[in-house]
């Protein structure tokens, strides 16, 4: 069965520190992975998403970014640190096929506190 | 472009009530897919329902109840009997083919005993 690992779960980091969140998933292969963030609002933000090694798109302009080293390991950075960073930050995974937009499936999360 | 609409920002019941959760949504695609999430205070999202534009079959499991109206773009959750294991953060998505689905803002559901 498949699964998706975040760490750390909950992290405390000052401004102007660097960030690195990373994502796993087991079970798959080739799948579209994704970076939300959720702030205080609830909402969900789409940060980033993946469709291959290498491959990142960017849908909010930002001091984050994103990578993928690895087919199913997806790495969300930060050089410097906002404190408007702070959030929970959730992975994802799906599998498009023939063109049909199927579930997603989440990761616990992370809780980011920058002060 | 592809919207969600969750007017409800939250809901109150007491428990055993019946509650219904809202999503309207605005889409070009012919073809598509609802989703509803559910999220606890743990925070991990957690999948309820997926239902194509083509199927408008209302769909039951246990105390959950979710209808479909095309006609009004609208996909709504009905918990019947509500517990306090039910409160949590709801939301409503849309995905139209692409690897983006279209979250609502979500409902926040606070179930009394």
């Amino acid at each position: 069965s498949q699964t998706i690992h975040q760490w750390p779960a909950t992290l405390v980091q000052p401004v102007g520190s660097p960030l690195s969140l990373e994502c796993t998933v087991e079970g798959t292969s080739n799948p579209n992975l994704y970076w939300y963030r959720q702030a205080a609002g609830r909402g969900l933000q789409l940060l980033f998403y993946s469709v291959g090694i290498g491959q990142i798109s960017s849908e909010v302009p930002q001091n984050l970014s994103a990578s993928r080293p690895q087919d199913r390991q997806f790495i969300l950075s930060s050089k410097k640190l906002l404190l408007s960073d702070s959030g929970f930050y959730l992975c994802a995974w799906s599998v498009l096929s023939s063109g049909r937009s199927l579930k997603q499936f989440f990761g616990p999360g992370t809780r980011l506190t920058v002060l | 472009a592809q919207k969600v609409t969750q007017a409800q920002t939250e809901i109150s019941v007491v428990e055993k009530e019946d509650v219904t959760l809202d999503c309207v949504y605005e889409t070009r695609d012919t073809t598509y897919y609802l989703f509803w999430y559910k999220q606890p205070p743990s925070g991990e999202l957690v999948f309820l329902i997926r239902r194509n534009s083509f199927d408008e079959q209302n769909e039951i499991s246990g105390r959950y109840s979710w209808n479909f109206q095309k006609s009004t773009s609208s996909f709504n959750f009905t918990i019947t009997a509500s517990q306090v294991v039910d409160s949590a953060v709801y939301f409503c998505a849309l995905g139209g083919g692409s690897y983006i689905p279209t979250f609502g803002r979500g409902t926040s559901l606070i179930v009394h005993p």
